[in-house]
């Protein structure tokens, strides 16, 4: 069955590391996505990619990367410069951005600071 | 920016009974979607229904419908014949034409036996 794939399901970080969440689709979904969610907050766009080699950034991209260099595969990178990374983290994929498609999300992937 | 509000954090609902989450937002598009996604405990999220601006006719996927008021910018959610597995987080979501999707706070909602 297609899916959205992300891993670890839960992931520790020292403080002043870096960090890669992945996140694998099997669907042909052109564009996908990296939310965080914090309690209270609902679900905040970190980046975006809507083709191969091109993302853009969402409303909270400071302190992190990505890379699109596969149509199946939108890796994200927690960078030290991200102050407070403790959330939740949901990928997704939509088949197009411009129809009419809600989005298929992974399991997401529980990061902690220690 | 477009927002999406969910006005409440927390729902409750006896088991066979009706609920009705709340969502408004705001736009100055005439042609967008609206989502509501369903999160229960693993936390993944599942679609469970979507409208689109354009029609008047308000969605209904089984036990789940929406009441659509464009005029108000409001988009609610209804459950009938509530069962203990729709006990989850609710998300309101809403997605303009050539852009990415805007979601509100969430509504948690408990079902009782």
């Amino acid at each position: 069955d297609g899916g959205i794939t992300q891993s670890p399901k839960y992931l520790f970080r020292k403080e002043g590391q870096n960090v890669t969440l992945s996140c694998e689709q099997n669907l042909n979904h052109d564009a996908m996505y990296w939310y965080r969610q914090d309690p209270g907050q609902g679900l905040r766009l970190i980046y975006y990619s809507q083709i191969v080699n091109d993302f853009q950034k969402g409303d909270i991209a400071e302190g992190y990367s990505v890379s699109r260099e596969k149509k199946e595969s939108f890796p994200l990178t927690v960078t030290s410069a991200q102050k407070n990374p403790t959330a939740f983290y949901l990928c997704a994929s939509s088949k197009d951005r411009d129809l009419n498609y809600g989005y298929t999300f992974g399991s997401g992937t529980r990061l902690t600071v220690v | 920016a477009q927002t999406v509000t969910q006005s409440q954090p927390e729902m409750s609902v006896q088991e066979a009974e009706t609920v009705t989450l709340s969502c408004t937002y705001d736009t100055s598009e005439s042609d967008y979607y609206l989502f509501w996604y369903k999160q229960p405990p693993s936390r993944q999220m599942i679609l469970v229904i979507r409208q689109e601006a354009y029609k008047q006719q308000n969605a209904t996927e089984n036990r789940f419908s929406v009441n659509f008021q464009k005029a108000a910018k409001s988009f609610s959610l209804k459950i009938s014949d509530s069962q203990l597995g729709d006990a989850a987080m609710y998300f309101c979501a809403y997605r303009r034409r050539n852009n990415d999707m805007r979601f509100g706070a969430g509504t948690r909602l408990t079902v009782k036996p």
